[in-house]
């Protein structure tokens, strides 16, 4: 099985800071990876598909880069609507796994 | 506009069984990969089944494999899980999600139902 690593498991960020979030996998997974936004008991929510491909609708102030084995997500000016966990998920082959989380924290 | 709708959680003694079920409206479910994933309370998201358009590719998680059966119904638009042996750490919210590209494996989930919960708990 891929094993997802996700870093910081948690930050606390200021409205307007720039975050980026890490993941790597435990083989090389290509661009084969996904990330998941998910609020309080709220369903998640997908934001970035194919490791750097927006999904239709989500603001642009996100972005995600990388390739192979490391991979991350930026969130260019935090809002306070995006405080929330995110999650990385590798489509790669079965199992489908997911990172533990993020939370992103306000400071 | 797509919709997901699970039904089917609850509470049950470990070793029962329960059925969920997803009701998908807005788009057709032979089309596309389905799958359900997992959400323990407190805990991240785990993957834990999923089925082609088609019905013939299947997959599941190592911690379900030999007690749950993921199937479809085509004719009614409904995805399905029947969970048996259940324990404990099956106790979860269950969301059924929709794949974003119409092939034969997972690439991204793109829709979410709002989940049922499953409790095991004597």
């Amino acid at each position: 099985d891929i094993q997802m690593t996700q870093s910081p498991s948690s930050l606390s960020a200021s409205v307007g800071d720039r975050v980026t979030i890490t993941c790597r996998t435990s083989q090389s997974i290509s661009s084969y990876l996904n990330w998941y936004q998910q609020k309080p008991g709220k369903v998640p929510r997908l934001l970035i598909y194919a490791a750097s491909n927006l999904r239709s609708g989500v603001p642009s102030r996100f972005s995600g880069s990388g390739s192979g084995t490391d991979f991350t997500l930026t969130i260019t000016s935090l809002l306070p609507e995006d405080f929330a966990i995110y999650y990385c998920q590798q489509s790669y082959s079965s199992p489908w796994t997911f990172g533990h989380g993020t939370k992103v924290e306000i400071k | 506009e797509v919709q997901l709708l699970e039904s089917g959680g609850g509470l049950v003694q470990p070793g029962g069984s329960l059925r969920l079920s997803c009701a998908a409206s807005g788009f057709t479910i032979s089309s596309y990969v389905m799958s359900w994933v997992r959400q323990a309370p407190g805990k991240g998201l785990e993957w834990v089944s999923a089925i082609s358009g088609s019905g013939g590719s299947i997959y599941y998680a190592d911690s379900v494999k030999g007690r749950f059966t993921i199937s479809r119904d085509n004719s009614k638009n409904t995805l399905y899980l029947q969970m048996n042996s259940l324990r404990a750490e099956d106790t979860a919210v269950y969301y059924c999600a929709k794949d974003r590209e119409r092939l034969v494996v997972v690439t991204a989930f793109d829709y979410w139902g709002q989940g049922t919960l499953v409790t095991v708990s004597s």
